[in-house]
């Protein structure tokens, strides 16, 4: 198992300025995920972050905007840049989940952007 | 590219009833199928997986089915009680290490006593 501490958990941004979300894992991981939860809508995966090389990112999501560091196997940042109201969301860190096993999710951040 | 929907955004049920979520997917059928429950405010949490030579499989009140047929899978919660009422999310695991699970939207569950 693994246990994850996310934070901030909440935070209300003003546009144009970043927030860099930390995550935290109680055992060393290899990859990590970052997810975006919308209103109503599914997890949506940004980007997966593995240590010692740049992240992944899945198509509509570029490094300019949500630039993500993993400088060692326990620990990530997801930074929302330059944001924009449509930012608005929940960001989700995650490890595990494939190959027969179960994800664990840190609590979420809750980003509201005016 | 590979869909997953959970055709109920929402699903009102009485304490006691069964709840039955559905997620069906598109494209190739995943190695596995995952549940998780999420409450406001938190992240998901695991539930069950089912693999894609089983058809079903039970943990306490919880039972899932997959049927790679008809490209769905079922989630009951029998004897359902207010404290189950929170959104339930279907993921897909293809089964490649390293790789994300792909999530449906949810069904929103509420259990009224």
């Amino acid at each position: 198992s693994a246990v994850i501490s996310q934070k901030p958990s909440r935070d209300i941004c003003q546009r144009g300025t970043s927030l860099t979300i930390q995550c935290q894992v109680d055992s060393q991981v290899t990859m990590m995920f970052w997810y975006r939860q919308q209103p109503g809508q599914s997890l949506t995966l940004i980007a997966t972050a593995n240590q010692g090389s740049e992240a992944t990112y899945e198509s509509g999501f570029v490094i300019d905007k949500f630039p993500i560091s993993r400088p060692n196997l326990t620990f990530s940042t997801l930074t929302v840049s330059n944001m924009s109201p449509e930012d608005s969301s929940i960001y989700l860190c995650s490890v595990g989940g494939g190959m027969n096993t179960e994800a664990f999710f840190g609590q979420g951040t809750r980003l509201t952007v005016v | 590219s590979q869909k997953i929907e959970q055709n109920s955004e929402a699903l009102n049920i009485q304490e006691g009833k069964t709840a039955t979520l559905t997620c069906n997917y598109t494209n190739y059928s995943p190695a596995y199928l995952q549940w998780y429950r999420q409450d406001p405010g938190r992240g998901p949490v695991f539930l069950l997986l089912i693999r894609e030579n089983e058809k079903e499989k039970r943990k306490e009140r919880l039972k899932v089915t997959f049927d790679t047929t008809l490209k769905q899978s079922l989630f009951h919660i029998t004897a359902s009680q207010p404290a189950d009422s929170a959104t339930y999310l279907c993921a897909l695991d293809i089964g490649q290490a390293g790789t994300a699970l792909i999530f449906g939207k949810g069904t929103t569950l509420s259990v009224s006593s």
